[in-house]
């Protein structure tokens, strides 16, 4: 029963790198979502996609893209990496809502990464 | 698009004590209102959730919550808190396109 899983769970990255953060889910949710965690600020939404082929920013999108080509798949792109993007990066899955966007949200279990 | 507000930013508390979270949303539309907690270096968990019906959700663990829609509330309330309880506690609002969240609160509970 793996839920939604994450890769990598911790990441060191230079200032103006790249990278993929993973993320898959094998519960059938149509929506999906991205999330970053820093302290004292809560969890602020990124990206965020209702189905394949549709996705939407969220707060704060800047720096970040994604793209959904599958239900399953929804991966994190950081273009050019920079210092303020160190956070923990939570993903998310959810099945619709009843007067909501989402119902209960499912979550991995996080990728840390820290840009240098 | 819709916002969260938690008051309390830290709470530390005795074993036994009562616990209440505040939490006030701001959305002018039908919501559907949760909270999550988060226990040190773990992913975040659902606690309770409201859709409809009756105000008072009751969650795990003994923990509860009132919605009070003309407060635009939904504040978590435990009667007797553990040390397990220590963790963050966050307050979430679903509106038609995403969920968003509040800041948090740090529940410290000692022994």
């Amino acid at each position: 029963n793996a839920g939604v899983t994450q890769t990598p769970k911790f990441q060191v990255l230079k200032t103006g790198q790249s990278m993929t953060l993973q993320c898959a889910q094998d519960m059938n949710h149509e929506y999906m979502s991205w999330y970053r965690q820093d302290p004292g600020m809560g969890l602020r939404l990124i990206h965020y996609s209702v189905g394949a082929g549709i996705t939407d920013q969220g707060e704060v999108p800047n720096g970040y893209n994604v793209s959904r080509s599958t239900t399953e798949d929804f991966p994190l792109r950081l273009l050019s990496a920079a210092p303020s993007q160190t956070s923990v990066y939570f993903c998310a899955s959810s099945s619709p809502g009843t007067g909501g966007a989402t119902g209960e949200l499912f979550f991995g279990e996080g990728s840390r990464l820290t840009v240098l | 698009a819709q916002s969260v507000s938690q008051h309390n930013h830290h709470v530390i508390l005795s074993e036994a004590a009562s616990l209440e979270l505040g939490c006030n949303y701001s959305y002018g539309g039908t919501v559907n209102l949760f909270w999550y907690v988060q226990y040190p270096g773990q992913h975040l968990q659902l606690l309770l959730k409201y859709f409809s019906g009756d105000p008072l959700v009751k969650g795990i663990k003994g923990f509860e919550a009132e919605f009070i829609k003309s407060k635009f509330s939904f504040n978590l309330r435990k009667p007797s808190v553990q040390w397990s309880d220590t963790a963050e506690y966050f307050c979430a609002v679903n509106g038609p396109n995403d969920m968003r969240f509040g800041a948090g609160t740090r529940l410290t509970v000692k022994p």
